[in-house]
C-alpha cells in the first residue's frame, strides 16, 4: 500500500492564481480530509469528507473547495491564490469518521504565494 | 464541544532521562483520545490511542500515555529519551458524544527537544 499521497510536494503560485493540491488513499478509507499547518496555529481542518459525493466545512474553509468523486481522491482547490494561503497542506484519511479510528496522513504540500 | 490544550509549546529533556509531554481535553461525553508525532518535513506518524480500558496505553517507539479521567489529561511519557524522539507531538480528541461531527481536533502541538 502506498498508503495516503500528496502531489505536488512543492508549489509557489502568484496571487491571483489557482490550482489544485492531489490527494489519494489506496486504503478504502471512508473519511478525507484536508488540513493547513501554520506556525504557532497547529493543524486547523480546511474540509473533509465522510465518503464518496459528501463534504463539508471545517474551520477554515473559505477560498478553497474540494470534491469526492470517488473513495479514493480528494482534491483540493485553490481558487485565487492570495499570501494568506501560504502553509503546509497535509490530506489525512481513516477508515471510517466513527469510532476510534486514526487518520493517516500524506506528506504534506508546502505552498507559497506571492 | 471538544477541545484539546497542549500547554508547553517546548519540553527539553537529555537523553536517557524520562519524558513527558502534557495534554488535557474538554468533551461532553467521553473521549477518544490520539498522540500523533511529526518529524521534520514529514506528515503526522500515528503513536498511541485511548479508547477505553486500561488507563495506561502502551504505543509505538516505546511511547505511553496516561489517561487521567479526574484531571481530563492524556499525558505522553517515555521512561528513556533518545535523541531521535525529537519532534514535533500533537494530541487529539474525539467526543464519543460527536453530535454528528466526528471531527478530531488537534492541539497546537509540542516540540520535543532531547539533547545528547
Amino acid at each position: 500500500n502506498a498508503g495516503v499521497t500528496q502531489t505536488p510536494k512543492f508549489q509557489v503560485l502568484k496571487t491571483g492564481q489557482s490550482m489544485t493540491l492531489q490527494c489519494a488513499q489506496d486504503m478504502n478509507h471512508e473519511y478525507m480530509s484536508w488540513y493547513r499547518q501554520d506556525p504557532g496555529m497547529g493543524l486547523r481542518l480546511i474540509h473533509y469528507s465522510v465518503g464518496a459525493g459528501i463534504t463539508d466545512q471545517g474551520e477554515v474553509p473559505n477560498g478553497y473547495n474540494v470534491s469526492r468523486s470517488t473513495t479514493e481522491d480528494f482534491p483540493l482547490r485553490l481558487l485565487s491564490a492570495a499570501p494568506s494561503q501560504t502553509s503546509v497542506y497535509f490530506c489525512a484519511s481513516s477508515y471510517s469518521p466513527q469510532g476510534s479510528y486514526e487518520q493517516y496522513f500524506g506528506p504534506g504540500t508546502r505552498l507559497t504565494v506571492t | 464541544a471538544q477541545s484539546v490544550a497542549q500547554p508547553e509549546d517546548q519540553v527539553n529533556v537529555a537523553e536517557g532521562n524520562p519524558l513527558t509531554v502534557k495534554c488535557t481535553y474538554s468533551v461532553s461525553g467521553n473521549p477518544y483520545l490520539f498522540w500523533y508525532v511529526q518529524y521534520p518535513n514529514r506528515g503526522l506518524q500515528f503513536l498511541l490511542k485511548y479508547i477505553t480500558g486500561d488507563n495506561l496505553v502502551k504505543g509505538s517507539y516505546g511511547f505511553e500515555a496516561e489517561f487521567n479521567k479526574s484531571q481530563t489529561s492524556f499525558h505522553l511519557k517515555k521512561p528513556s529519551a533518545l535523541v531521535s524522539d525529537s519532534a514535533l507531538y500533537f494530541c487529539a480528541v474525539r467526543d464519543m458524544k460527536g453530535g454528528g461531527s466526528y471531527i478530531p481536533t488537534f492541539g497546537r502541538g509540542t516540540s520535543l527537544i532531547v539533547h545528547p
